[in-house]
């Protein structure tokens, strides 16, 4: 099992639905999770942070985590075409001073 | 715009050429790392610095050295690169090396090797 599986998709949203996006992962220690929007050809952007079960909004974006389920999603209302990306999550492994990501979400928004 | 910086932008050199990739952060970060991407994969993990000393050598082949001179700059020395090592490279900070909180990435240097 890879320690952190995103559905790579590609995921097609029409304008304005709400975009869900998933991320497991297998370290039941984890404590820091992230999510990263990068456009083709450019770097990774950080757009959400949580560390807590439950959700965190920050404008359109909403980010949930269980930690019991060992899941992490984001939720990305009234998606815009502006949202076509790669959704990455990251998830940190206790002691290992360093993140591991999962292989990105392909994300299409349909105008 | 990033608070990360990393030149060049792109950079094109042959098999037996050495250069060096350059990255600065000025946030007090305490954690700077290197990153390979290839096209629709994930960023991969070279090395990490933590307080300046290298922490994490991902098994990285020695044609890439990385220096990190002083807290703020982290350099990526580069000698007898392959073709297949041609990629995006990133560079990113933290604030600690705990992964508490978040990377922040350079915009990255688009390495061309002929």
């Amino acid at each position: 099992q890879k320690e952190v599986e995103q559905n790579s998709g590609p995921l097609s949203v029409p304008e304005g639905a709400i975009a869900s996006l998933n991320c497991t992962y297998s370290d039941r220690v984890s404590q820091s999770f992230f999510w990263y929007r990068q456009y083709s050809g450019k770097s990774p952007e950080l757009i959400m942070s949580i560390y807590s079960n439950g959700d965190k909004e920050d404008g359109r974006f909403t980010a949930q985590l269980n930690k019991a389920s060992q899941y992490v999603s984001l939720l990305i209302r009234d998606s815009q075409p502006s949202d076509s990306a790669t959704y990455l999550c990251a998830v940190n492994i206790q002691g290992a001073q360093k993140l591991v990501f999962g292989q990105g979400t392909r994300l299409t928004i349909n105008p | 715009d990033t608070e990360v910086t990393q030149t060049p932008k792109h950079l094109v050199m042959g098999m037996t050429n050495k250069k060096s990739l350059k990255c600065e952060q000025h946030m007090g970060h305490r954690a700077m790392y290197w990153y390979k991407q290839k096209a629709k994969k994930p960023p991969e993990l070279m090395f990490v610095y933590s307080y300046e000393k290298l922490s994490i050598n991902e098994s990285v082949p020695s044609r890439f050295s990385p220096e990190c001179p002083n807290s703020s700059l982290l350099n990526l020395h580069l000698h007898a690169l392959q073709p297949e090592d041609s990629a995006l490279y990133l560079c990113a900070s933290s604030q600690d090396p705990g992964q508490t909180q978040p990377q922040h990435f350079g915009d990255g240097t688009r390495l061309s090797i002929l």
